[in-house]
C-alpha cells in the first residue's frame, strides 16, 4: 500500500516567488493535515481537515499561507508570496477518524523548503 | 492556550543504558500518542494511550499514561543504535478529539 505522497521532495525558490506543496493521504482515510517542522519551532500544525472541509486553521502563520483540500485525495499548501523565513520541512498527514479519539497519524516523506 | 511540555530536549547515553523521556500537559488529555522520527525522516506512529495510569510495552519500549491523564512517559531500556532519533508525544484534547499538541520532541543519541 502507498502511503502518504508529498511532492515536490525538495523545493528552493527565490523570496517572492510562490510555492506550491502537494499531498495524497493514504487512501480512505479522511482527515489531512499540514505541518511546519523548524528546528527553532519544532513540528507545528498548520491546518487540518476532516472530510475534505478545513477545521482549524489557526496555526496558519498569516494570509501568505493558503491550504485546500478540493477532494479526498488530494490538498495543496500555496505560500505567496514566500520569505527566507518560511524555509522548513513541510509535512502532510493522514488519518482515519471514526470515533471520538483521534486516530494515529501517517505522515508523508516531507517537503524541505528553501527559500533564498 | 494548551501545551505539551516534553523533557529532556537533547539526551546523549551509551549504548546499553536506559533512557527516559517525559510528557507533562497543562490540562487533561483525552489520549496520548508517541512518534519516533529517525534523522531526516517522518514522525512515525509507535502507540497511543488512552486510559488513565495505563502501561504498554512493545519490546524494550514502555509507554505510561499518568493517572491524571496530563503526564506520559517513554522508558527504552538497554538502548541500541537503532533507537537514535527524536521522540514526540502528542496529546489529544479533551473535548476536541481531532486536534493533537505536539511536545518538541527529545533527540536521543547514542554511543556505540
Amino acid at each position: 500500500d502507498a502511503g502518504v505522497i508529498q511532492s515536490p521532495r525538495h523545493e528552493v525558490t527565490e523570496m517572492g516567488q510562490e510555492v506550491t506543496l502537494r499531498c495524497k493521504p493514504i487512501s480512505g482515510h479522511n482527515s489531512l493535515f499540514w505541518y511546519r517542522q523548524t528546528m527553532m519551532r519544532g513540528l507545528e500544525l498548520l491546518i487540518y481537515f476532516n472530510n475534505n472541509v478545513p477545521i482549524d486553521d489557526s496555526g496558519m502563520p498569516e494570509d501568505r499561507f493558503s491550504a485546500k483540500m478540493p477532494n479526498a485525495s488530494f490538498s495543496t499548501l500555496k505560500i505567496q508570496p514566500s520569505e527566507p523565513r518560511d524555509s522548513a520541512v513541510y509535512f502532510c498527514a493522514s488519518s482515519l477518524r471514526t470515533s471520538g479519539r483521534p486516530y494515529e497519524q501517517y505522515f508523508g516523506p516531507g517537503t524541505r523548503l528553501t527559500v533564498t | 492556550g494548551q501545551q505539551v511540555m516534553q523533557i529532556p530536549q537533547y539526551q546523549h547515553v551509551q549504548e546499553g543504558e536506559d533512557f527516559t523521556t517525559y510528557c507533562n500537559s497543562s490540562t487533561t488529555l483525552s489520549n496520548i500518542q508517541w512518534y519516533k522520527q529517525r534523522p531526516g525522516g517522518h514522525p512515525v506512529f509507535l502507540i497511543q494511550l488512552v486510559k488513565s495510569g495505563e502501561v504498554k510495552k512493545q519490546k524494550r519500549l514502555t509507554f505510561q499514561f499518568g493517572e491524571a491523564k496530563k503526564n506520559s512517559s517513554l522508558h527504552i531500556t538497554a538502548t541500541q543504535t537503532t533507537d537514535v532519533g527524536t521522540y514526540f508525544c502528542a496529546g489529544g484534547q479533551a473535548g476536541n478529539n481531532r486536534k493533537l499538541i505536539w511536545g518538541l520532541g527529545t533527540s536521543l543519541a547514542v554511543n556505540p
